[in-house]
Formats: C-alpha cells, sequence, structure tokens
C-alpha cells in the first residue's frame, strides 16, 4: 500500500538543527523528496534523493535514507526563522507524488 | 519564465453551489497534475494530464468532481455541486515530460472554503 507518515510538529530554537522524520511504505519509489510550503505560497521543492543513495547533502541541507527501515530525514542545520514553514515528504509512484500529512516547523528566536 | 498560476487564490461558497479552479502551467510542460490537502492532512493525488489526455484520475474522489484541459494548455477543476468535506487546498502542478525526478513546479494553491 501506499503510505507515507511524518510527525505534524517539530519546534526549534534559532541555530539549532532540526531534524523532520518520515516513514513510507512502498519500496518501489525511484525518488523521495522534501517540499517545503511557507504561509500563503505554494510547495517548493527543497531536494530529493534517488533510492540507490544513502546520503545527499545540499548546502544546511542533508538527507538521509534507510531504505531496509523506509525511513527518510531531513536535517536542517543552523535553522533560522526563515525556515519556518510546513515540510512535505513524498515519495514518487508511478508519476505521481504520494505525501506525508506535513511537519510543521517552528523556528524560535 | 512564468510559474504555475492558479486562479482563484481563495473562494467560499455555499454548499450545493459550483466552482469552477483554473491552473495555467509552465508553458511547454506536457504534464499537468492536481493534487489537494483536506483539513490539514496529507496532500493527495486527484489526476494527471498528458497534453489534453487524462493519464490517470485514480484519485478523484467522485463524480462531482469534473477535470478538463482542452487544448493541452491551461487546466479547469469543477466541483459541482459542492460539499463541505470539499474544503481545503487544491494545488496544481506541472512538469516536462523527460525529467526524471519527475520535477515537478506547484502553483500556490487555491483555497476553498465550503460553508
Amino acid at each position: 500500500g501506499e503510505d507515507v507518515e511524518q510527525s505534524l510538529f517539530l519546534s526549534v530554537r534559532e541555530g539549532d538543527s532540526s531534524v523532520i522524520n518520515c516513514t513510507y511504505t512502498d519500496s518501489s519509489s525511484t525518488y523521495l523528496y522534501w517540499y517545503k510550503q511557507e504561509p500563503g505560497a505554494g510547495l517548493q521543492l527543497l531536494t530529493y534523493i534517488f533510492s540507490n543513495m544513502d546520503m545527499k547533502q545540499d548546502q544546511r541541507l542533508t538527507v538521509l535514507l534507510n531504505k531496509k527501515d523506509k525511513h527518510l530525514s531531513l536535517r536542517i542545520a543552523d535553522t533560522q526563522t526563515g525556515d519556518s514553514a510546513i515540510y512535505f515528504c513524498a515519495e514518487s509512484i508511478e508519476g505521481k507524488l504520494i505525501f506525508g500529512q506535513g511537519t510543521e516547523l517552528s523556528v524560535k528566536p | 519564465e512564468a510559474g504555475v498560476t492558479q486562479f482563484p487564490s481563495h473562494s467560499v461558497i455555499e454548499k450545493g453551489q459550483t466552482v469552477t479552479l483554473r491552473c495555467d502551467p509552465i508553458s511547454g510542460h506536457d504534464n499537468l497534475y492536481w493534487y489537494r490537502r483536506v483539513m490539514g492532512k496529507e496532500i493527495k493525488f486527484l489526476l494527471h494530464f498528458v497534453k489534453e489526455s487524462k493519464q490517470d484520475e485514480s484519485g478523484m474522489p467522485n463524480n462531482r468532481f469534473l477535470a478538463e484541459r482542452t487544448g493541452g494548455t491551461y487546466s479547469t477543476l469543477k466541483v459541482q455541486p459542492a460539499e463541505l468535506e470539499d474544503s481545503g487546498v487544491y494545488f496544481c502542478a506541472s512538469s516536462h515530460t523527460g525529467q526524471g525526478y519527475y520535477g515537478y513546479t506547484f502553483g500556490s494553491g487555491t483555497r476553498l472554503t465550503v460553508v
């Protein structure tokens, strides 16, 4: 079945690292994604990882993929107030995206 | 290049009325998708157009929803008659065929409230 799960809320202090976790069920996914939605805005693709990779780093973002456990995480280093948003994990299956519920990240000064 | 444009950004209608949402994809993108997020839950796939043809409409909730993409350019999603449970944010996305990672570009969404 197709199911992607995330925790709903995360609160961190400015300058700390944030780690957002996600589990998925379909092992056939070729790509896994992290999208960001700021208030009033659309979904912005933050980063993606190919399923044969374990890790991908892009500036302050680090994506870790554990295929055995079907676990995906997004680490944001030196979290800033501008990082406050909803973060969606997604997997692609047959060309369509299956999203999690979204994790609302709140960054306190 | 212009992004994916959705209109209106907000719509408040009464139960039983009809609403039509519009999406203008990025010029030249053959693929157009509709998704929606209901009541803070996960974003769910509704359907996928390739040019003017419906490639996959497995996510359409029922026959009160009608999507069209005449001429393979913009798309409309009509809800008739609207029910309370149709409230949510409707997202449109487009992509170019051959983008190996399925790099969708999403619009800002239409927030639909049915009262």
